[in-house]
């Protein structure tokens, strides 16, 4: 079966780059989940668009930006980056949004490291 | 500072509600509630921001006080399904991109 597929799944910046994680979720999903997990810690909620709008905003920092686009995969640009912007970065997708019990599906994550 | 979650555990059986509670000592910017199954990785709920604002639908909400510095998570007529374990995730600033989590209510729900 079709998985959360997210691109690339390495990447090596420099302080002060951009970097663009790309997210295509699951066939017939409409709702895609970003979370940043650092190293030891617990994953993060970033951002959630349903149906290619912005429906939730967690703790994303504001050199972060994200959007859904019309064949409803997802991109999470980040600028500026910092060291501690080093991170596994989750992407997730489900059938619905709104309702809690709706299957959240993860992808493999995107490992991004900061140097 | 880590937010206190009560209660640390919960069983309940099929049909039963139960409520789980999130406290700071800070004031809060948001709080986000997660789900974790075993084995899996956690699943964002909701997020609730300043203002007192509630969230929800028929099955689970949650409310957010502002003054008190707690939110509360609602689950009605809970199902095998719920099981699993909650954390709270409380933020403080807006702009600083981290929250940081409660130690978790184990809810454990019975036929």
């Amino acid at each position: 079966a079709a998985g959360v597929i997210q691109s690339p799944r390495h990447l090596i910046k420099e302080k002060r780059e951009t970097a663009t994680l790309k997210c295509y979720p699951i066939p017939r999903h409409d709702t895609v989940y970003w979370y940043q997990q650092g190293p030891g810690q617990d994953p993060q909620f970033l951002i959630s668009f349903y149906e290619k709008m912005q429906s939730d905003k967690g703790s994303i920092p504001d050199r972060f930006s994200a959007q859904q686009f019309s064949d409803y995969h997802s991109e999470l640009n980040m600028s500026s980056l910092e060291l501690g912007d080093s991170a596994l970065y989750f992407c997730a997708s489900s059938a619905g949004q709104g309702l809690w019990d709706y299957e959240q599906y993860f992808g493999p994550g995107t490992r991004l490291t900061v140097t | 500072q880590q937010p206190v979650q009560s209660p640390q555990a919960v069983i309940l059986r099929e049909g039963e509600d139960a409520v789980i509670n999130c406290s700071s000592s800070k004031a809060l910017y948001s709080v986000h509630w997660y789900r974790q199954k075993h084995g899996e990785a956690p699943v964002f709920l909701m997020i609730l921001l300043k203002g007192g604002e509630q969230k929800g639908h028929e099955k689970i909400s949650a409310s957010f006080n502002e003054k008190k510095q707690q939110s509360s998570l609602y689950l009605t007529a809970s199902q095998l399904s719920y099981s699993g374990t909650y954390f709270c995730g409380t933020e403080i600033d807006t702009n600083a991109g981290k929250s940081t989590f409660g130690d978790g209510t184990t809810l454990t729900v019975k036929p």
